[in-house]
């Protein structure tokens, strides 16, 4: 398959804990982006990396988010100390920058439940 | 601010029968838009997107959206609807600032057999 991917599928944990999603990206894209979408919510934009730099962090994304890129392959998003309103899928999706805008491809998803 | 909206949060349609799922958007300058669509426990699926251009974008799985500047709409149709196409669907903008999508609330389609 070489489509994104995300790992894992679910995650289940008690609030407080912290949790770590990872996200795989078509392997010759530059650009990866995060997404958070809540039930009978569209995705709302997190972050998103050009190679392993950060160029946009949304409102939406508390102190207790951090993301990164380290190597500009795959990335990590990590939340702290969880809160029931955490609970979402959070998306990940990349693309090639060019001259001609390209669309994003989209994982699967990480389905997150705070108990 | 860059938005879209989709009015309808439900739309049922017979199979073999032509479907309209509206968006309508708010941009500065050219817009980019997009089709997403979303199958249960699945990922958002491209479909189409308008740049520039003929006005009628055709995409996958025979979808296609007619762009409209004057009405600032991106209505997304079919001319027979399957069974199969019952998904969540996802009006977008790109943000011109930068590479974000700014989705619309998605419109729920079921096609009735």
């Amino acid at each position: 398959d070489t489509g994104v991917s995300q790992d894992p599928r679910h995650k289940i944990t008690k609030r407080g804990q912290n949790v770590t999603f990872r996200c795989d990206p078509i392997s010759e894209h530059n650009r990866l982006y995060w997404y958070r979408q809540t039930l009978g919510q569209g995705p709302e934009f997190l972050t998103y990396f050009q190679n392993e730099a950060q160029l946009e962090k949304s409102r939406l994304l508390s102190d207790r988010f951090s993301a990164e890129r380290p190597k500009g392959s795959f990335s990590t998003l990590e939340i702290q100390r969880t809160e029931q309103g955490d609970s979402a899928m959070y998306l990940c999706a990349s693309s090639l920058r060019e001259l001609v805008r390209d669309e994003q491809f989209f994982g699967p998803g990480t389905r997150l439940t705070v108990l | 601010a860059q938005s879209v909206a989709q009015p309808e949060d439900q739309v049922n349609v017979a199979e073999g029968n032509p479907l309209t799922v509206k968006c309508t958007y708010s941009v500065s300058g050219n817009p980019y838009l997009f089709w997403y669509v979303q199958y249960p426990n699945r990922g958002l699926q491209f479909l189409l997107k308008y740049i520039t251009g003929d006005n009628l974008v055709k995409g996958s799985y025979g979808f296609e959206a007619e762009f409209n500047k004057s009405q600032t709409s991106f209505h997304l149709k079919k001319p027979s609807a399957l069974v199969s196409d019952s998904a969540l669907y996802f009006c977008a903008v790109r943000d011109m600032f930068g590479d974000k999508i700014i989705f619309g609330k998605g419109t729920r389609l079921h096609i009735l057999p």
